[in-house]
């Protein structure tokens, strides 16, 4: 069957340290990847796009990584702080002519002072 | 820009009624995809609109259909209501011809009792 696996339902990690966050699908070859941020009650808010030709994006203290032969994306805040608390989530285009966004069920990220 | 809104924000239905929840794209977005997103869960894609016609949908019964209006507006009608129709809907617009981020309103709560 098709599956988004986002490995940790929860992740609690000390200010100022890094937080990595994973990506695992099966049975899809999206051409793009997408990550998310959701804070409790909101919609979800978009952080980045990774196309499958690239190996790495970044955005100020955001990485993104994605590798299609490992069908794995991870996701690092670095410098990480309590207003980087939240749920995020990992997407995929799996639309061709159009995009057809689905998600992975989340992890909540929380940062501790 | 207004970004994407929705209406009403919270709801509550009795078991076997129906519901219409309404959404407006971000000015200059022809494509409306609709969410469904249970306590916990990632978003569950439901369908998409784009020219008012349904294009592509996910896994959910007939009792969930929509409707594109020529603004590019969209409604998400669900009959029936079951319990498990509790969740939060999302609308996210898009540009049909880009694979480019989606943006996300708020979304509507709706309780079924």
């Amino acid at each position: 069957s098709q599956k988004i696996e986002q490995n940790s339902e929860a992740l609690n990690i000390q200010e100022g340290k890094t937080a990595t966050l994973t990506c695992n699908y099966t049975n899809y070859s999206p051409a793009y990847l997408q990550w998310y941020r959701q804070d409790p009650g909101r919609g979800p808010v978009f952080l980045l796009l990774i196309r499958e030709n690239e190996k790495e994006k970044r955005k100020e203290r955001l990485k993104v990584t994605f590798d299609t032969t490992l069908k794995q994306s991870l996701f690092h805040i670095t410098a990480s702080q309590p207003a980087d608390s939240a749920t995020y989530l990992c997407a995929l285009d799996i639309g061709s002519s159009a995009s057809k966004i689905i998600f992975g069920s989340g992890t909540r990220l929380s940062i501790r002072p | 820009d207004a970004g994407v809104t929705q209406s009403p924000t919270h709801l509550i239905k009795t078991r076997g009624q129906q519901v219409t929840l309404r959404c407006s794209p971000k000015s200059g977005h022809d494509t409306v995809s609709w969410y469904q997103q249970a306590l916990g869960q990632g978003p569950q894609f439901i369908f998409q609109y784009y020219e008012e016609e349904e294009r592509q949908r996910g896994n959910f019964p007939d009792r969930f259909s929509g409707h594109q209006f020529p603004n590019y507006s969209s409604e998400l009608n669900v009959n029936a209501l079951l319990l498990g129709d509790s969740a939060l809907y999302l609308c996210a617009s898009s540009w049909t011809e880009t694979h480019t981020e989606a943006f996300f309103g708020q979304g509507t709560r709706l309780t079924v009792v």
